[in-house]
């Protein structure tokens, strides 16, 4: 099973614009992270977020986490068609493991 | 680049089989976790290493075993293959034992296995 939820699944935009998705988790976490992939090989990490925050940045990266509501959001501003991927949270519970959810792909349209 | 290695990059069994997978971590990273990729799915945790003794384990059954070796390498090994074993396989290395609750995993490009 998986702790994390990402949504949208999937998600279309125009180059330029801005991508939102959200991920949603089921237990108290030491930090969440957001990872991406391209075409299936292996993930790159993107950003972590302690729980004892509820913002960061980075570069045209913003990840925003809320601890009450077990849920996390990533932006990327200003989308490049590099930017086409799939994005996982991935949340560390303070065991050995990162439990991620399903993904969200994201096509940017040039 | 993450600095982590995984060969082969592409494998295809038959039932029954049994297979092993290799990783090279970075260098001075004492810690392994592997990670079963379905098709279409998030990476689901196999069992973590750290300096040679597994520190956890998914729940995957016992025919899947690993061993971590003194050089920063690591393998995974599966008996018995299923079909349902058909997935992206990934290692990822970090620093130290960590669980300090923030650790960077740099994950290297995935082994692709098909059983047949």
């Amino acid at each position: 099973s998986q702790q994390g939820e990402e949504d949208p699944q999937a998600l279309s935009i125009q180059e330029g614009e801005n991508a939102t998705m959200n991920c949603s988790y089921k237990t108290s976490i030491n930090n969440l992270q957001w990872y991406r992939q391209n075409s299936g090989r292996g993930l790159v990490h993107l950003i972590l977020i302690r729980s004892n925050e509820r913002e960061k940045h980075s570069g045209r990266l913003r990840v925003t986490l809320d601890t009450s509501k077990k849920s996390s959001s990533l932006l990327i501003t200003a989308s490049r068609a590099a930017d086409t991927a799939s994005y996982f949270c991935a949340t560390d519970a303070g065991d050995y493991k990162l439990s991620f959810g399903a993904g969200t792909t994201v096509t940017v349209r040039a | 680049e993450t600095g982590v290695t995984q060969s082969p990059t592409h494998l295809i069994k038959t039932r029954g089989q049994q297979v092993t997978l290799r990783c090279s971590s970075q260098s001075g990273h004492n810690t392994v976790s592997w990670y079963q990729q379905a098709l279409g799915q998030g990476p689901q945790f196999i069992f973590q290493y750290y300096r040679e003794e597994e520190n956890g384990r998914g729940n995957f059954p016992p025919r899947f075993s690993g061993l971590q070796f003194p050089n920063y390498s690591s393998e995974l090994n599966v008996n018995a293959l299923e079909l349902d074993d058909s997935a992206l396989y990934l290692c990822a290395s970090s620093l130290d034992y960590p669980w300090t609750g923030a650790e960077t995993q740099y994950f290297g490009p995935g082994t692709r296995l098909l059983v047949l």
